[in-house]
């Protein structure tokens, strides 16, 4: 079974910075890209970052390119997501969501159940 | 263009027929992904490639293609397809990232 777990959202400052992680299992890692997706309190869902599976090429929305760094650990199958200087608007549940395939093509089959992080002071 | 235009709400009676479409440049050389997502829950697929569905959505679910312009047609329409739905796509013709769509919210009649 393909299951994607997000953990280290929170409360932070705006200016200050988080860790988010997505651990994956069911499937063989390295083989897939992963993204993450986000939704603030109320919004549609805006697409923020992608790595692929076979060449770790990395992808940013212009919103958070220069602030937000994607990586991806295949020893630990697990993808992060360190985001610095964050604003208020950074406010949204984090999806990882993983793709049908090792490019980015925006087919996620399975996502996670979000990470909550809150940007305030 | 980067944008990806829907409609933002659409209603139809029970057992109708309702098409949800995604309009952006991009859409002329790339296909559509489109999502089903529920209150309080993460989204799900429903169709990929521009007709392709996952194991476990109906087959009330199509997707077709025409210029610009993706849609999802969703063909008698049941209860618990009341949902938002969301269609995303590269974000341009060189393959830097993705974009989705503002999201269409369907309620049924």
């Amino acid at each position: 079974e393909v299951q994607l777990l997000e953990s280290g959202g929170g409360l932070v400052q705006p200016g200050g910075s988080l860790r988010l992680s997505c651990a994956a299992s069911g499937f063989t890692f390295p083989s897939y890209a992963v993204n993450w997706v986000r939704q603030a309190p109320g919004k549609g869902l805006e697409w923020v970052s992608g790595v692929t599976g076979s060449s770790g090429k990395t992808y940013y929305a212009d919103s958070v390119k220069g602030r937000f760094t994607i990586s991806r650990d295949n020893s630990k199958d697990t993808v992060y997501l360190q985001m610095n200087g964050l604003r208020v608007e950074d406010t949204a549940i984090y999806y990882c969501a993983k793709e049908s395939t090792s490019t980015s093509s925006g087919a996620f089959d399975y996502w996670g159940q979000g990470t909550l992080v809150t940007v305030s002071s | 263009s980067s944008e990806l235009t829907q409609d933002p709400a659409v209603s139809v009676a029970l057992g109708q027929t309702v098409r949800i479409t995604c309009q952006g440049d991009t859409l002329r050389s790339s296909y559509a992904s489109w999502f089903q997502q529920k209150p309080g829950q993460a989204p799900i697929l429903v169709l990929y490639d521009r007709d392709n569905r996952p194991s476990g959505i109906p087959d009330r679910f199509s997707g077709s293609r025409s210029g610009n312009t993706a849609s999802l047609t969703i063909t008698g329409v049941q209860a618990e397809d009341e949902a938002d739905y969301y269609c995303n796509s590269r974000r341009d013709t060189s393959g830097n990232g993705l974009v989705f769509g503002g999201g269409t919210k369907v309620t049924v009649l």
